[in-house]
């Protein structure tokens, strides 16, 4: 079992609708969580943190469950140029080595 | 402040045939790290340096190897090139506190 798990999708979606990733990780004593964003044949981006009560920056929103291992991810309101990857990212101690997801690919049609 | 660099961006290399590849950071980043990203196996760590001096090995070392010349910059080095070691290079470099990395835009490299 990968570390780190994401539905690769693609997932399909009109401008304007709501859509949603999960994510699920095997090491309960992974400790922080990120999102990230590759555009195609680019290099990965900081997208946000996940904080274990939720966060969000502007469309998009974070939330943690640390019982069932699980991070999503919300995007309202998509936009064309939301169209990328977005990688699942968990750092299982405190420190140095970042673990990633496969990735889950979204495209946002007009 | 160029972030993270990386040469060369592409590369063709024939079975056997070494050559280095180079990354830089001008942002005073105490770790730095070098990826490899294929097709439906996500970005996984080769090796990393947490400060000047140190590297270790990350998941996937077989076959490379790194010198972390100065604070600046981390080299990946293949001696002997295979063709399973296709793919794109990535070298990434955070600050002694922060999680966050910092990456390069990749080194695209094809073995023959």
């Amino acid at each position: 079992r990968k570390e780190v798990e994401q539905d690769p999708g693609p997932f399909n979606v009109p401008e304007g609708a709501t859509v949603a990733f999960n994510c699920t990780y095997s090491n309960s004593a992974s400790q922080s969580f990120f999102w990230y964003r590759q555009d195609c044949r680019k290099e990965p981006k900081l997208l946000m943190s996940v904080y274990s009560s939720g966060n969000e920056d502007g469309r998009f929103t974070a939330q943690l469950n640390r019982a069932s291992q699980y991070i999503s991810l919300l995007i309202r309101d998509s936009k064309l140029s939301d169209s990328a990857t977005y990688l699942c990212v968990v750092n299982r101690n405190a420190g140095n080595m970042l673990t990633f997801g496969g990735g889950t690919r979204l495209m946002v049609k007009p | 402040n160029a972030g993270v660099t990386q040469t060369p961006k592409f590369q063709v290399l024939k079975t056997g045939q070494s050559m280095t590849l180079q990354c830089a950071q001008d942002m005073n980043h105490n770790s730095m790290y070098w990826y490899r990203q294929d097709p439906g196996m996500g970005l996984r760590l080769i090796y990393y340096s947490a400060s000047e001096g140190t590297t270790d090995k990350g998941e996937v070392p077989n076959g490379y190897n790194v010198s972390r010349l100065n604070k600046r910059e981390f080299s990946l080095r293949l001696e002997s090139a295979a063709p399973s070691q296709t793919s794109v290079y990535f070298c990434a470099s955070k600050p002694g506190a922060e999680e966050t990395q910092y990456f390069g835009p990749g080194t695209r490299l094809l073995v023959l």
